[in-house]
């Protein structure tokens, strides 16, 4: 079965830094793009970032370019998302996606809070 | 960038009703490059449809979704009480891909 687990939010103030992380099973993970996806509160899906098989390619909305940094690590089948500087618009649930277009399974989410 | 605009924002219906999404692109999407989601609350999004009308695996076939270029439908045949959700469509011509505003279909 597949599976993808966030983990690693929470509160934090502006200008802070906090790193998700997001396991995954089921699936051989090194052969998929990977994605993060938000959604601020009483607001829809926006799509964060996604990188590549190797990681040799990532893309970023721009509004977080040059503060998060998407990542993984094939043989932890894991992948993380580094947010710095971060500010009240941050503040969401964010999804892991499995695939980088459109993705077919998604965690649960993990709650960012910016306060 | 191509902006992705849903309408209705918000739809009150009855078990067995048809839906009827739109979402239209600011630009052509390309070789039918969109896709549906299904998302309710605390839960995780859902694929729906993916190439314009292609289902995803295991979603059943009252769903069904069509269009090309610009304009996109999301098709409901008969609604069920577990589809009163967001639904939201993506293109992903571009990367990062982008989402519409969505569609909230509610109980009426």
């Amino acid at each position: 079965e597949v599976q993808v687990v966030e983990s690693g939010g929470g509160l934090v103030q502006p200008g802070g830094s906090l790193r998700l992380s997001c396991a995954a099973s089921g699936f051989t993970f090194s052969s998929y793009w990977m994605s993060w996806v938000r959604q601020a509160p009483g607001k829809g899906l926006e799509w964060v970032a996604n990188i590549k098989q190797d990681g040799s390619q990532s893309y970023y909305v721009d509004s977080v370019k040059g503060r998060f940094t998407i990542s993984r690590d094939n043989a932890k089948n894991s992948l993380y998302l580094q947010m710095n500087s971060l500010r009240a618009e941050d503040t969401g649930v964010y999804y892991c996606g499995m695939g980088g277009s459109h993705p077919l399974h998604w965690g649960q989410g993990s709650l960012v809070t910016v306060s | 960038e191509i902006v992705l605009t849903q309408s209705p924002g918000t739809l009150s219906l009855s078990p067995g009703e048809r839906v009827t999404l739109s979402c239209r692109a600011s630009q052509s999407v390309t070789s039918d490059n969109l896709a549906w989601y299904q998302h309710k609350p605390g839960q995780a999004p859902r694929l729906l449809i993916y190439g314009a009308s292609t289902r995803a695996t295991g979603i059943p076939d009252r769903f069904s979704g069509s269009g090309s270029g610009t304009d996109f439908t999301l098709t409901i045949s008969r609604l069920e009480p577990e589809d009163f959700a967001v639904y939201y469509c993506e293109q992903y011509v571009t990367a990062p891909p982008t989402f519409g505003g969505g569609t909230k279909v509610e109980i009426k």
